[in-house]
């Protein structure tokens, strides 16, 4: 099985608005870290927010947000306010208990419409 | 605001050579990675170091590919004999509790 499914491979949003991007996750270790990032057509990797999987509150970083609903195991990013520079490919990953290794999903692309 | 830096930002190599990836993680951070991603795919986990040592890593790092800490600030990712598949965008990381920091990558073309 998958650990990260992000089934969303485009997505496109209006300026302005708010938009959500999906994320799933499968571990069976009581302990992780889910984390978000941005990847423009530059090709760099921007990490964006972070969510601990112990976290009693939803991440927030500025106007990302992070929807974690811990027994659906969905992490669904939220940007809000959207603007053209939030074009990008996003890419959802999970860090499992004390392994220090990371799993990526496919990603998605998103086009922020003027 | 410190930053992961990565040299060179395109390294270009015939196959069969042996080529040598550098990074230079945040200094304060503890655990460094090694990832690639092949054009218009995921980001794939190669190896994780901590204290000095592999911690963990993936299928694909196989004996081809070595990582080392050869003094207190540079973290580099060796592929010893290159192949036409190794041609990728190689990313190095850092990592404090809560964030995962990237350098912005080395391109190897393998020709």
């Amino acid at each position: 099985a998958q650990k990260i499914t992000q089934t969303q491979p485009g997505m496109f949003v209006q300026e302005k608005e708010a938009v959500t991007l999906d994320c799933t996750y499968d571990t069976s270790d009581p302990s992780y870290g889910l984390f978000w990032y941005k990847q423009p057509s530059s090709g760099e990797m921007i990490f964006l927010i972070y969510q601990g999987s112990y976290d009693q509150q939803n991440a927030t970083e500025g106007r990302y947000s992070l929807n974690f609903q811990k027994a659906r195991k969905s992490a669904n990013l939220v940007i809000s306010a959207s603007q053209l520079g939030d074009s990008a490919m996003y890419f959802c990953a999970m860090r499992e208990g004390t392994g220090n290794q990371f799993y990526f999903g496919t990603g998605t692309s998103l086009t922020v419409i003027p | 605001e410190p930053e992961v830096t990565q040299t060179p930002s395109h390294q270009v190599t015939q196959m069969g050579q042996e080529v040598i990836l550098r990074c230079v993680p945040i200094s304060n951070h503890l655990y460094f990675y090694w990832y690639r991603q092949i054009l218009g795919q995921k980001v794939e986990f190669l190896v994780s170091f901590y204290n000095n040592e592999i911690s963990e890593k993936s299928e694909i790092f196989d004996d081809q590919f070595s990582v080392e800490r050869p003094d207190g600030s540079n973290f580099t990712l060796k592929i010893r004999s290159t192949k036409l598949e190794d041609s990728a965008m190689y990313f190095c990381a850092s990592i404090r509790v809560r964030g995962q920091y990237f350098g912005p990558g080395t391109r190897l073309t393998v020709t």
